[in-house]
């Protein structure tokens, strides 16, 4: 099965400050992943995702960024933080024929 | 369009009684269902999915869940509740020929499941 790194687990930047969030995938190869963003521990809200290198997908207009330079690392980036972009943050591999999604273990972000 | 409904915010369950989380969903063709389970400050973890054969799918932990073609749903259930059950949990579908990226998996709003001792 698969399994999903990601890092830091935590984070407190100020606002206005740039943003790195990173995913890697390890046990599959040309996966679909994903970005999503939970606040206050309840629903999923889609954020990106990519079917390839390069190839990355906005769901929802926002301060974020999203890149995929190799084949299993996904990158969450933003130049200048805001209040509204505290909240968790996970990254998720899809495997194609069923859409069964593997997550990682989530980000934790606070702006101040 | 496929969308799932989880129609309870929140379940109280006392130790060693069953549980039942409920599910409803909606796809055009044939869907493929699945639950996770979410611990606090933790990813979602797969519990069990039915993509085809027989309806009562079995999982992790003991939870099973029963796909009910009529009436759309996809309800999670456990003989008898643990504390350490205790979590929040999703279910999910996506249409069976439907493709990858934003037309994966579609996810209900959660339903907080709470185990009392």
């Amino acid at each position: 099965s698969q399994t999903i790194h990601q890092w830091p687990a935590t984070l407190v930047q100020p606002v206005g400050s740039p943003l790195s969030l990173e995913c890697t995938v390890e046990g599959t190869s040309n996966p679909n992943l994903y970005w999503y963003r939970q606040a206050a521990g309840r629903g999923l809200q889609l954020l990106f995702y990519s079917v390839g290198i390069g190839q990355i997908s906005s769901e929802v207009p926002q301060n974020l960024s999203a890149s995929r330079p190799q084949d299993r690392q996904f990158i969450l980036s933003s130049k200048k933080l805001l209040l509204s972009d505290s909240g968790f943050y996970l990254c998720a591999s899809g495997v194609i024929y069923t859409g069964e999604l593997f997550f990682g273990e989530g980000s934790r972000l606070t702006v101040l | 369009a496929q969308s799932v409904a989880q129609p309870e915010d929140q379940v109280n369950v006392a130790e060693g009684n069953p549980l039942t989380v409920k599910c409803t969903y909606s796809v055009s063709g044939n869907p493929y269902l699945f639950w996770y389970v979410q611990y606090p400050n933790r990813g979602l973890q797969f519990l069990l999915k039915y993509i085809t054969g027989d309806n009562l799918v079995k999982g992790s932990y003991g939870f099973e869940a029963e796909f009910n073609k009529s009436q759309t749903s996809f309800h999670l259930k456990k003989p008898s509740a643990l504390v350490s059950d205790s979590a929040l949990y999703f279910c999910a579908v996506r249409d069976k020929y439907s493709g990858g990226g934003a037309d994966g998996l579609t996810f209900g709003k959660g339903t907080h499941l709470i185990i009392q001792p």
